[in-house]
């Protein structure tokens, strides 16, 4: 049973330049979030996709935007990238109304860095 | 905005050894939950709690909600080299949790 994959592992980009990272979300599962956690903090909530729609946004700029495909699979696009958006991404899946039983996975995350 | 603290931030401490960490807020959660990470992993459920005054055991770590679901602790006792790890709490909000900043264990043999 395969749990949370997350492409790429790392990557490096520079200032101005768009990147987009990918989720597949663990088998049966149906929800996608992601959280961004930058060098020595805890992670930070950026969206959650169930259904295709985005169900609840952090507080974060336009300029991180996602999307969730009908298998459920997900990708989070961040566009104009700055320096500040160097971080590792997580991506975490669940069943919609059943994350207070403790089923949320997460993936090993992609390591971005912004040059 | 929900926040939760954690403390101490960092903890060096000897095989053997018993500890606790601390998660704390101003704010009511509906559950909290505790995760383990390691370096180049994504975080790791431990437990979740949900009652205020629950206490959870997992082989040596307790866990601890506090009566009014503001606050948690985390004991580990006889702390070994494979505790080590970034400790996160995470409070619910909504349909996902807000993340405390972490307490970062290391266990030495």
């Amino acid at each position: 049973d395969a749990g949370v994959t997350q492409s790429p592992t790392h990557l490096i980009k520079t200032r101005g330049q768009q990147v987009t990272l990918r989720c597949s979300p663990k088998s049966g599962h149906d929800t996608v979030s992601w959280y961004q956690q930058a060098l020595g903090q805890g992670p930070q909530f950026i969206f959650q996709y169930y259904e295709e729609e985005e169900r609840q946004r952090g507080n974060f700029p336009d300029r991180f935007s996602g999307h969730q495909f009908p298998n459920y699979s997900s990708e989070l696009n961040v566009n104009a990238l700055l320096l500040g958006d160097s971080a590792l991404y997580l991506c975490a899946s669940s069943l919609y109304g059943r994350v207070y039983t403790g089923e949320l996975f997460f993936g090993e995350g992609s390591r971005l860095t912004v040059l | 905005t929900q926040l939760l603290e954690q403390s101490p931030q960092f903890l060096s401490i000897q095989e053997g050894e018993n500890l606790t960490v601390y998660c704390n807020s101003s704010s009511v959660f509906s559950s909290l939950q505790w995760y383990r990470q390691e370096p180049g992993e994504g975080p790791v459920l431990l437990v979740t709690v949900v009652t205020g005054g629950e206490v959870k055991k997992l082989k040596r770590l307790t866990f601890q909600f506090g009566d009014a679901r503001k606050d948690s602790s985390l004991h580990i006792t006889a702390a070994q080299p494979g505790d080590t790890g970034l400790y996160l709490c995470a409070g619910a909000n909504g349909q996902n949790f807000v993340f405390g900043p972490g307490t970062r264990l290391s266990v030495l043999p």
